[in-house]
């Protein structure tokens, strides 16, 4: 199992581009999200996706879509972006259920907007 | 809402002795669970320990150990005989229990660097 994969590592854009983070789990778990982590700030849940086609707005959805068409993906889309976007970007992912403890971590994407 | 809140921004610790990272939170549920994760510079986050809130036994996992306090809401991570690979920051986290949609959200709290002195 390749766990749950994230590309690219480090991205810089420039203030108005777009882009897509890709997320990736081959755990076959229902529940994703992701998350943005600042310094000083800890980390905060931008989307989560309970299964295929569910989606919803966690604490910081502002500038940001995803989607879920499949089990396997769920990638984060910055239409437009803005220097309060730079960022270190983590998915994460689990099994749904009561004894659904642990969730499992990308490595992160650094994102820079300049 | 829940809110997850570390005090010590920094700590550090001579290689072989113990040293206590705490965290307070806050919430109206009675069904929970509890995180310590561990981000070392390559950003990857661990898990180090969790507890769950109906438990009453404090969790222990090696060299880690927690100190539980369900009514104080206090949930401090103990790290024993501490080694240069334990410098990370180390993040707090909080669950609710049950299955519902949202409830897999992680709260988070700010975090606390760790520094081991060799």
């Amino acid at each position: 199992n390749a766990g749950v994969t994230q590309t690219p590592k480090f991205q810089v854009l420039k203030t108005g581009q777009s882009m897509t983070l890709q997320c990736a789990q081959d755990m076959n778990h229902e529940y994703m999200s992701w998350y943005r982590q600042d310094p000083g700030m800890g980390l905060r849940l931008i989307h989560y996706s309970v299964g295929a086609g569910i989606t919803d707005q966690g604490e910081v959805p502002n500038g940001y879509n995803v989607s879920r068409s499949t089990t396997e993906d769920f990638p984060l889309r910055l239409l437009s972006a803005a220097p309060s976007q730079t960022s270190v970007y983590f998915c994460a992912s689990s099994f749904r259920g009561l004894t659904a403890y642990e969730q499992y971590f990308g490595p992160g994407t650094r994102l820079t907007v300049t | 809402a829940q809110t997850v809140t570390q005090s010590q921004p920094e700590m550090s610790v001579q290689e072989a002795e113990t040293v206590t990272l705490s965290c307070t939170y806050d919430t109206s549920e009675s069904d929970y669970y509890l995180f310590w994760y561990k981000q070392p510079p390559s950003r990857q986050m661990i898990l180090v320990i969790r507890q769950e809130a109906y438990k009453q036994q404090n969790a222990t996992e090696n060299r880690f150990s927690v100190n539980f306090q369900k009514a104080a809401k206090s949930f401090s991570l103990k790290i024993s005989d501490s080694q240069l690979g334990d410098a990370a920051m180390y993040f707090c986290a909080y669950r609710r229990a049950d299955s519902g949609g949202s409830n897999y959200k992680l709260t988070f709290g700010k975090g606390t660097l760790l520094t081991v002195n060799p």
